[in-house]
């Protein structure tokens, strides 16, 4: 079946740091790809998708780009804010099972002034 | 702002007791979905309802049900609570066509405690 590997938490940063959240799945087919972040108290927000190999998908500065070949996903983002503090989620949908989005466990990031 | 709204936002119940969450879709959205996210981990699929029938499910027992009505919205039931149940449920709308799916958008959740 589908899966999702997220690199394991807590990741704290200083103001203005670079991030790089690693993602890789496992699915068959072609899925499309999502990053999602998810605020303290509050629901999953829709940060970015992909939904084909070489797609570049991005938003409020962070990006990541669909690789088929190493089945990878990976957030970035040039300057983190104090404001970036969440759980981020990178999720899949397709492969197989169209209808529901596999998700990973989960990075808790720390933005620290 | 997702447009999907969800009720009650935090509820606390007695194990054995049933619980009804409830959900309503972004205007326009044909299908709803629910995920079981427990603490610390990433959501998890329970099941999926297009055009008010169940069209995927997850693995979870059958004390989990679910319906979705005429309007799209929908309700989510679990019978025989039981503690590993406390948990954020999630409902999740989007607009479906026979060859393609859409972005799923997310309520903000209701928080479930079991005790």
């Amino acid at each position: 079946g589908n899966s999702v590997t997220q690199m394991e938490g807590p990741v704290t940063l200083s103001e203005e740091a670079f991030l790089t959240i690693n993602c890789t799945y496992t699915a068959t087919g072609y899925p499309s790809l999502f990053w999602y972040v998810q605020y303290p108290g509050e629901g999953l927000q829709l940060l970015l998708k992909a939904t084909k190999a070489d797609d570049k998908g991005s938003n409020k500065g962070f990006e990541a780009t669909y690789r088929k070949e190493t089945t990878s996903f990976h957030l970035e983002k040039g300057s983190v804010q104090v404001s970036d503090s969440a759980v981020y989620f990178c999720a899949l949908r397709g492969g197989g099972s169209n209808y529901k989005l596999t998700f990973g466990k989960g990075t808790l990031l720390t933005v620290n002034p | 702002e997702t447009g999907v709204t969800q009720s009650p936002t935090h509820l606390i119940k007695t194990r054995g007791q049933q619980v009804t969450l409830r959900c309503s879709s972004q205007s326009g959205h044909n299908t709803v979905s629910w995920y079981q996210q427990a603490l610390g981990q990433g959501p998890q699929f329970i099941f999926q309802y297009y055009r008010e029938e169940e069209n995927g499910r997850g693995n979870f027992p059958p004390r989990f049900s679910g319906l979705q009505f005429p309007n799209y919205s929908s309700e989510l039931n679990v019978n025989a609570l039981e503690l590993d149940d406390s948990a954020l449920y999630l409902c999740a709308s989007s607009l479906e066509t026979e060859i393609s799916g859409n972005t799923i958008y997310f309520g903000e959740g209701s928080w479930l405690t079991v005790v």
